[in-house]
């Protein structure tokens, strides 16, 4: 079974700085999609960015891009000039790669979560 | 507006007292799950289908239920809820699997006293 593990509970950082957010997964497949979510205090899940794992090119979005190391399975977020509407709660999660009608295709794995605090 | 919608928003109920939470998607989306989120624990997936009438347990099914009639809808019910199934429950849609965007609806805060 899959499972993705987001080791950072909590983090802060200065408005204006640069954060890394880190995530490690683990899987046997070789076809899948990373993702990360936002959910801010109005429990909105938001994507923030993904990343196909047949890409060697690391994911951006404006501020957010993604360092992703497949052979170590790990899949970061680095938010740039943090801002205080970024404050929010970031998941990271995974999803199997294949065909539409196979078992599990349809699912995100999630970590636990790590919970961003900006200061002003 | 594409959108997913959940009601209500906000439950509080008793034990074994049956409810339904609704989903409904406007993007002709034919995958749709429901999730439930735990502090510490993240978002787990609790039913799913890919289609109408095609539906499949996730990895928590126990103690929900769940109907697929039309594309668009996704109910899930408690049959007879408890206390452990306070939570935050999410519904979410996709086009398709892969790389395409799960779409998520606002949440339903439910608590069973």
């Amino acid at each position: 079974a899959q499972t993705v593990t987001q080791s950072q509970p909590e983090m802060s950082v200065q408005e204006a700085e640069t954060v890394t957010l880190s995530c490690t997964y683990d899987t046997s497949e070789s076809d899948y999609y990373l993702f990360w979510y936002k959910q801010p205090p109005s429990r909105q899940m938001i994507l923030v960015i993904r990343q196909e794992a047949y890409k060697q090119q690391n994911a951006t979005e404006n501020r957010f891009s993604v360092n992703f190391q497949k052979a170590a399975k790990s899949f970061s977020l680095k938010i740039s000039d943090s801002q205080l509407g970024d404050a929010a709660m970031y998941f990271c999660a995974y999803r199997k790669g294949g065909g539409d009608w196979d078992f599990g295709n349809e699912k995100l794995t999630f970590g636990t979560g790590t919970r961003l605090t900006i200061i002003p | 507006e594409a959108q997913v919608t959940q009601n209500p928003r906000y439950l509080i109920t008793v034990t074994g007292k049956k409810l339904t939470v609704t989903c409904s998607q406007n993007m002709n989306h034919e995958y749709m799950s429901w999730y439930r989120q735990d502090p510490g624990l993240g978002l787990r997936q609790i039913y799913y289908s890919m289609n109408v009438e095609v539906t499949d347990k996730g990895d928590v099914p126990e103690g929900y239920k769940v109907s697929r009639k039309e594309k668009r809808n996704f109910p899930l019910i408690l049959e007879s809820p408890s206390p452990n199934q306070t939570s935050l429950y999410f519904c979410a849609s996709s086009l398709s699997t892969g790389a395409n965007t799960q779409y998520f609806g606002p949440g339903t805060r439910l608590t069973v006293l």
